[in-house]
């Protein structure tokens, strides 16, 4: 069954610091993978997107890893700040491109002053 | 920037009634999905409409489901007899393709409460 599973499920660190999300996926075939920031009460916001291809890709603040052969990626974040709080979801598209995007379940992160 | 709209933004009803939740995708967009989250769970993918028709749906979308697009600007989703178990918040969403690589733009969502 594909599936996108995520951890931790949540994590509060102090505003300046780092943290490393982690994503493990079982979809396939693979088309790309990607990481959404989702706001309380809102609906998600892209923020990188890979395929099997690329290994990172960063945006701002923001950098994603992707390893395609043992299915794993991760969010690493920098100097954070308060206005990261937010859920951070693992997205994954499988090939076939009806753009059917299966979601794991998050990792919510608090950034504390 | 263009962004994805969507009303109302949250809708109650009794259970056994008709809603219909509406979306204004981004105008130059041509492909439309709608995805739910129950409280606490995962975003999931309901369905993707292109062309007027669907282009794939989920064993969630049963025949109490159904999307159309009216005109040229609205994306609509209707659940015929709303059940308990549809309270949830539904997100539409859009892109200009369906090529994998291509970002879908999420609305800000309509959060339904069947009472």
């Amino acid at each position: 069954k594909n599936q996108v599973e995520q951890s931790p499920q949540s994590l509060i660190i102090l505003e300046g610091k780092n943290c490393t999300l982690q994503c493990n996926y079982t979809v396939s075939p693979f088309s790309n993978l990607r990481w959404y920031k989702q706001d309380t009460g809102r609906g998600p916001v892209s923020l990188t997107i890979m395929t099997f291809s690329e290994n990172t890709k960063s945006n701002g603040r923001y950098t994603a890893t992707l390893d395609a052969d043992t299915k794993q990626s991760s969010l690493h974040i920098t100097a954070s700040q308060l206005s990261d709080s937010a859920s951070y979801i693992c997205v994954v598209i499988g090939s076939g491109n009806t753009g059917k995007l299966i979601f794991g379940q998050g990792t919510t992160l608090q950034v504390k002053p | 920037e263009p962004e994805v709209t969507q009303t109302p933004s949250h809708q109650v009803t009794q259970m056994g009634q008709e809603v219909i939740l509406r979306c204004v995708p981004i105008s130059n967009h041509l492909y439309f999905y709608w995805y739910r989250q129950i409280l606490g769970q995962k975003v999931e993918f309901l369905v993707s409409f292109y062309n007027n028709e669907i282009s794939e749906k989920s064993e969630i979308f049963d025949d109490q489901f159904s999307v159309e697009r009216p005109d040229g600007s609205n994306f609509t989703l209707k659940i015929r007899s709303t059940k308990l178990e549809d309270s949830a918040m539904y997100f539409c969403a859009s892109s200009e393709s369906r090529v994998g690589t291509d970002t879908q733009y999420f609305g800000p969502g309509t959060r339904l409460t069947v009472l």
